[in-house]
């Protein structure tokens, strides 16, 4: 059965204060880690797709990374609208399915 | 663009009562899933769709669940008879193929 861990569960940075989210996974044949960003009250939105290992995205203060156990998300110098819980999720080849397994999400807050 | 819309918003039912959730995926989408979230799960897979086609409904909790998606553009999700344990937020999601999914605002479900 496919794990997805994440860590810390919650986060709390003041603003410029750099710092990673983990999160850690146990799958059988990997076909994507992906991250979301969910705000209070509103669904996931997309932030990234990884797909091998050494695989990097970037996004103004946020970069991902992966390798063949676990993905960092790196946050540089947040803001506090950086605030949010941050969600990673992976589909595999061996279930068939385009659907995704979830972690539980890890919750950042970033203090002016 | 429009995103993927879901109806209603939030949801207050009392115990036993029929409710329908409502979805429709963004356009040119082939994918459609229902998820469901809660502060001790987490987001779980209940339902996906692929081409209006339902492939994976292994996650519905019981014969109380229904989906369906009658054509590409709208698909439903049925709980009835209602109980209090079906509280959560339902989102819908769509994709193409395996790309990225796109998930909508939520329907809060109270079952009182």
């Amino acid at each position: 059965e496919d794990q997805v861990t994440q860590s810390p569960e919650a986060l709390r940075l003041q603003e410029g204060e750099s710092s990673s989210l983990n999160c850690s996974y146990t799958v059988s044949g990997l076909r994507g880690l992906f991250w979301y960003r969910q705000d209070p009250g509103k669904g996931p939105e997309f932030l990234f797709t990884l797909y091998s290992a050494g695989e990097e995205k970037e996004k103004e203060r946020l970069k991902a990374t992966l390798t063949k156990k676990e993905s960092f998300l790196h946050i540089t110098a947040p803001k506090p609208e950086d605030s949010a819980t941050y969600l990673c999720a992976v589909r595999t080849y061996y279930t068939g399915r385009r659907a995704l397994t979830f972690g539980s999400g890890t919750r950042l807050q970033v203090q002016p | 663009d429009a995103g993927v819309i879901q109806s209603p918003r939030h949801e207050v039912t009392e115990m036993g009562q029929e409710v329908t959730l409502r979805c429709k995926p963004i356009s040119g989408h082939n994918s459609l899933f229902w998820y469901r979230q809660t502060m001790m799960r987490g987001l779980e897979l209940l339902i996906y769709f692929n081409n209006n086609v339902p492939i994976d409904d292994s996650g519905m909790p019981e014969d109380r669940f229904s989906a369906k998606m009658p054509n590409a553009s709208f698909s439903t999700l049925k709980i009835q008879p209602s109980e209090p344990r079906d509280s959560a937020v339902y989102f819908c999601a769509s994709s193409f193929r395996e790309n990225e999914q796109f998930f909508g605002p939520g329907t809060r479900l109270t079952v009182l």
